[in-house]
């Protein structure tokens, strides 16, 4: 079955820095892969998806990379503030938009 | 726009009683709805599609005997957890995509189940 891997650890970064979060996978070949985030208590909210065939997308201060060699994607956060403080969660997704699959998410937070 | 509520945000029940959770897309119409498990630190599970008029789709290992879903119309999905026990306590989220619109989905703000 799919295995998704994301740093259970914390990430702790200063205010301004860049942050990047990491997402590894296997024994999957999703077409899309998304992140969210998503507060204490709460559901994710989406942020990004990006396609098999895209190497990289961007939206105001977020990116995102897509490796399908490595199998990785990439998750950066340019400016960060501590509002950004949450954790972040990728999920691979099928053709179809029926199956989704997530990691267990990274902690991050933005230290003013 | 795009918003999903859940209700309730949190039950507390006795073992081997029922909780309903329902879940509303409050300005869009959701042709399928979502509805997920997450344990603490741990990934979101999806348990199963719901399909407005149609029987929802179980994820493998889920019991479709133990978790009724009805998704009787375009903005309401319910969970039904029948005969719960602790080992089913646990945060359940559900989402919600956009009639047509398959690339997104809209979360639920969860519900949280303790069962005693």
């Amino acid at each position: 079955s799919q295995k998704i891997e994301q740093n259970s650890e914390a990430l702790n970064i200063q205010e301004g820095k860049t942050a990047t979060l990491t997402c590894n996978y296997t024994n999957y070949s999703p077409a899309y892969l998304q992140w969210y985030r998503q507060d204490p208590g709460r559901g994710p909210v989406f942020l990004l998806l990006i396609r098999e065939n895209e190497k990289e997308k961007r939206k105001e201060r977020l990116k995102v990379t897509f490796d399908t060699t490595l199998k990785q994607s990439l998750f950066h956060i340019t400016a960060s503030q501590p509002a950004d403080s949450a954790t972040y969660l990728c999920a691979l997704v099928s053709w179809n938009f029926n199956k989704f699959y997530f990691g267990s998410g990274t902690k991050l937070n933005v230290k003013p | 726009g795009a918003v999903v509520s859940q209700h309730p945000s949190w039950v507390i029940c006795k073992s081997g009683t029922s909780v309903k959770i329902e879940c509303r897309s409050l300005d869009f119409q959701a042709t399928t709805m979502f509805w997920y498990r997450q344990f603490p630190k741990q990934s979101l599970m999806l348990m199963a599609t719901s399909n407005e008029g149609s029987k929802a789709t179980y994820e493998q290992g889920v019991e479709k005997d133990k978790f009724l879903i009805n998704h009787a119309s375009l903005t309401l999905s319910t969970l039904t957890v029948t005969s719960a026990h602790p080992e089913d306590s646990s945060f359940y989220i559900c989402s919600a995509r956009i009639s047509g619109v398959v690339d997104t989905q809209y979360f639920g703000p969860g519900t949280r189940l303790t069962v005693l």
